[in-house]
């Protein structure tokens, strides 16, 4: 079945930029995106982007997409601690309604 | 626009209990889904509801049910509560139509069974 992964931990320092990966499988995956949990909270959509697409900004963010290697980056600049959160990925074929998720990145921002 | 809803914010039972989650969508939202999440499996799907039907189905045993109302509230329920359904449970609405579908989530409920 569909799967993603995702590495489990990141570790960066404040200001810099923290690049969180993610693979997948389904190679007839649509819609990609990249969900953020704050402590004591749900998830909430950060940005997604179309499988037809490469490259997609905005503002502090940026998701890159392999379609080839099924690889998916999100790249976040200046980092804060404010940013210290659970990055989730998840993908959906356009047939579905449900998205599959990976286990989450813990990204760990120190000053 | 308020937000998913999600009732009670923590829960604590025995093993044994049942125990019966609630969500409310936000408004003019048609599908509710629900996941578990726990530290050792990440985020697992167990069902969706859309316009008071079941249309998506996870991997969970029958022990876990839910339903959805007229007015897009869900509520899930676990029946005889084993130690292993100790988890946060989450809710999401979208409108359940094509698109981008975004689901927006709930804060989830923290249950612990003992």
């Amino acid at each position: 079945g569909e799967d993603v992964e995702q590495s489990l931990f990141l570790s960066v320092r404040e200001g810099d930029s923290s690049v969180i990966n993610c693979t997948y499988t389904d190679s007839s995956s649509t819609y990609l995106y990249w969900y953020k949990q704050e402590p004591g909270a749900g998830l909430q959509l950060l940005t997604y982007i179309f499988s037809n697409m490469d490259m997609k900004q905005d503002q502090r963010l940026t998701v890159l997409l392999n379609k080839k290697d099924k690889h998916l980056s999100l790249r976040i600049a200046d980092t804060q601690t404010g940013d210290s959160a659970i990055y989730f990925c998840a993908e959906r074929e356009g047939g579905s309604y449900i998205p599959t998720f990976g286990r989450g990145t813990s990204l760990i921002v120190h000053p | 626009k308020a937000g998913v809803t999600q009732t009670p914010r923590y829960l604590i039972k025995t093993r044994g209990q049942q125990v019966t989650l609630s969500c409310s969508p936000i408004s003019g939202h048609r599908s509710v889904s629900w996941y578990q999440q726990t530290p050792g499996q990440g985020l697992q799907f167990l069902f969706e509801y859309f316009s008071e039907t079941q249309r998506n189905k996870g991997n969970f045993p029958g022990r876990f049910s839910g339903r959805q109302f007229s007015n897009s509230r869900s509520e899930m329920n676990v029946s005889t509560l084993e130690l292993g359904d100790s988890a946060l449970y989450l809710c999401a609405s979208s409108s359940g139509s094509g698109g981008i579908n975004e689901q927006f989530f709930g804060p989830g409920t923290r249950l612990t069974v003992l």
